[in-house]
């Protein structure tokens, strides 16, 4: 089982939808959480960090649920802008490397 | 500015040729890791440094050679033994274990290219 679990899409959705994904983390003594965003060919940028009791960022929320392991985003009124891979960051104990789920492809069209 | 430089932007390599690619930080960083990234595939970790002059081998570390003898920087050695270099190499950095809101930030990544 790999450590961090993403669908990898594409979520293929109309502007103005809200969409969701979900990032299963294997390891249990996980601590720190993040979604991350890459654009085609560039670097992956920080979108959010996710907290225990939930948080929002304007369009975004995200949600960590630590009893079933995952960890989720929701996007609400999607932007053409938004069309972009979502990467679930998950950092565990001890080395705190930063593990990368493969990430979610997110398509919005006019 | 604070940040994380990576060099070169694009890379040409013959096969049997070893490459050094650069990795410079001013965020008084800590760590230091080098991902490889493949087409539609997630981030792979090669190597990964904590503390200067300290590296550790990471999931797909064959093929491949670091050093870490200043805290700024972290370079990557692509040498012939890696088979199949051909791939987007993306260096990060964060602060140490411990600290909240440990956030990775990465440079803007090398593209290596077998000719």
């Amino acid at each position: 089982r790999k450590e961090v679990e993403q669908d990898p899409g594409p979520f293929n959705v109309p502007e103005g939808a809200t969409v969701a994904f979900n990032c299963t983390y294997s390891n249990s003594a996980s601590q720190s959480f993040f979604w991350y965003r890459q654009d085609c060919r560039k670097e992956p940028k920080l979108l959010m960090s996710v907290y225990s009791s939930g948080n929002e960022d304007g369009r975004f929320t995200a949600q960590l649920n630590r009893a079933s392991q995952y960890i989720s985003l929701l996007i609400r009124d999607s932007k053409l802008s938004d069309s972009a891979t979502y990467l679930c960051v998950v950092r565990t104990g001890g080395s705190y490397i930063p593990t990368f789920g493969r990430g979610t492809s997110l398509i919005v069209h006019p | 500015d604070g940040g994380i430089t990576q060099s070169p932007k694009y890379l040409f390599r013959k096969e049997g040729q070893n490459v050094t690619l650069s990795c410079e930080q001013n965020l008084n960083h800590d760590a230091m890791y080098w991902y490889r990234q493949d087409p539609g595939q997630g981030l792979r970790l090669i190597y990964y440094s904590q503390i200067v002059n300290d590296f550790q081998k990471g999931d797909i570390a064959e093929g491949y050679s670091v050093s870490r003898e200043k805290k700024e920087s972290f370079p990557l050695t692509v040498t012939s033994a890696q088979k199949n270099p051909t791939a987007f190499y993306l260096c990060a950095s964060s602060m140490p274990s411990g600290t909240r809101d440990t956030e990775a930030f990465f440079g803007q990544g090398t593209r290596l290219t077998v000719v």
